[in-house]
């Protein structure tokens, strides 16, 4: 079973452009939550997306936005990009039971922006 | 409320030797998760805890849930090479079905041969 894919892998932009980052999930998995990673705040939550609508959101500013797509596909998007938007930016997936309950997230290897 | 304080921040080991790293929190909650996370990867799962006092090993890892529900810790015995990374305790939070992973700032683990 593939795991989860997220492309680009590595991406250069400047400040003030934006970007979009793409994650597959397992097969099957209907939940996607993307976290930034940073060498200062850590890994940190920014939303969670299940049958194509957001379900949990962080605590970072508008600038900073993502769907789902009917066959669980994700993108995010950052729009003006700042410098201290340069991180690895990480999505997991799960089954996303909407019954409650907690399983497993299960992480891609992620996509590393740099902004310049 | 939801910070969670990890310790160390890093340790140089050699290898055989035994590892121990810790997580607190100011609150009480039910899981513990313990995550690891190699160079140019994500985090993958090593042991999740949903007890007070339960005591869980993978392999060479053991991981404990406190009996005060807030704190864990994860042993590594007999290192080698393969356990350099960083290593993360978070708690899971569920509303309705919708997950949140809550980080504590990482344990580097670094090996010497």
């Amino acid at each position: 079973k593939a795991g989860v894919t997220q492309t680009p892998r590595y991406l250069i932009k400047t400040r003030g452009q934006q970007v979009t980052l793409s994650c597959s999930p397992i097969s099957g998995h209907r939940s996607v939550s993307w976290y930034q990673q940073t060498p200062g705040q850590g890994l940190q939550f920014l939303f969670e997306y299940f049958s194509e609508t957001q379900r949990n959101k962080g605590n970072f500013p508008g600038r900073f936005s993502g769907r789902q797509f009917s066959n669980s596909r994700s993108e995010m998007n950052v729009s003006t990009l700042e410098l201290g938007d340069s991180a690895l930016y990480l999505c997991a997936s799960t089954w996303g039971k909407m019954a409650g309950g907690l399983d497993t997230q299960y992480f891609g290897p992620g996509t590393r922006l740099t902004v310049l | 409320g939801q910070q969670l304080n990890q310790s160390p921040q890093s340790m140089f080991i050699q290898e055989g030797e035994d590892v121990s790293m810790n997580c607190t929190s100011s609150s009480i909650f039910n899981t513990w998760l313990w995550y690891k996370q190699d160079p140019g990867e994500g985090p993958v799962l090593l042991i999740a805890l949903y007890k007070a006092g339960e005591l869980t090993s993978n392999g060479r890892l053991t991981a404990q849930f406190g009996i005060t529900r807030k704190d864990s810790f994860l042993n590594i015995s007999a290192s080698i090479p393969s356990d350099v990374g960083i290593y993360f305790c978070a708690r899971q939070l569920g509303i309705q079905g919708a997950q949140k992973l809550v980080f504590g700032q990482g344990t580097r683990l670094t090996i010497n041969p």
